[in-house]
């Protein structure tokens, strides 16, 4: 079956750059989101089709796809923004998502 | 404004049987699938499975197959999933979710419920 690989953690200061991969075999010939989910809450979806961004999402969050990585890139982190991200994909018509990444804003 | 609205929490013996159910409003129900996902105490979030309400065409992860049963009632908006024997390893939150596609083959779940927290404990 396929897999995603998350690191399980990333750290950054507050206004800085976080950067979370997504690895998979071939990831980039699909189409990657990713969720956002702050403790106690259910998953909001912050980007989608490998760089789409829904309505309502604020413009510091993008992503990328290519080769075998997707990232999800917060410029200018905020404390807001500390929550467990998941990246997701579609294969053999079943979503697959990633382990998640535990992301701290301190 | 698109909603979809889970039933409450649970508390069953191993066992036993159970099925949860997921409301939708304000849009047309059969027009996209319904996923659900579950997500165990502390950790990450698990696809289990997905139905078309239109046509109850479900399919499984492979994880889950034979376990769970998911299935609908278009007639009343609703999507369910259930169990016949639970364990102890099914406490869990269950989160339903509508599923996206495009027709280039982009996939994601753009609204989720609230989540039904199920616990199996003797």
């Amino acid at each position: 079956s396929y897999e995603l690989n998350q690191p399980p953690s990333v750290s950054v200061s507050p206004g800085q750059t976080a950067s979370i991969t997504c690895s998979g075999d071939k990831l980039g010939d699909k189409y990657a989101c990713w969720y956002q989910q702050k403790t106690g809450q259910s998953p909001v979806v912050v980007i989608y089709q490998d760089t789409k961004r829904p309505s309502g999402i604020p413009e510091r969050f993008s992503g990328s796809n290519s080769g075998n990585t997707a990232t999800l890139t917060i410029s200018g982190t905020q404390a807001m923004d500390e929550a467990d991200y998941y990246c997701q994909a579609w294969d053999s018509s079943t979503v697959v998502f990633g382990g998640g990444t535990k992301l701290t804003v301190l | 404004e698109v909603q979809l609205v889970q039933s409450g929490a649970e508390v069953k013996k191993p066992g036993e049987s159970l099925r949860i159910s997921c409301k939708g409003s304000g849009y047309s129900f059969t027009t996209y699938w319904i996923s659900w996902v579950r997500q165990m105490p502390g950790k990450g979030l698990e696809w289990m499975g997905r139905i078309d309400p239109g046509d109850s065409y479900t399919n499984y992860s492979p994880s889950f197959q034979g376990h769970v049963t998911i299935s609908a009632d278009k007639s009343i908006s609703t999507a369910y999933v259930q169990w016949s024997s639970l364990r102890a390893s099914d406490t869990a939150m269950y989160y339903c979710a509508r599923l996206r596609q495009g027709s280039s083959s982009w996939y994601y779940l753009d609204y989720w419920g609230q989540g039904t927290l199920v616990t199996v404990s003797s």
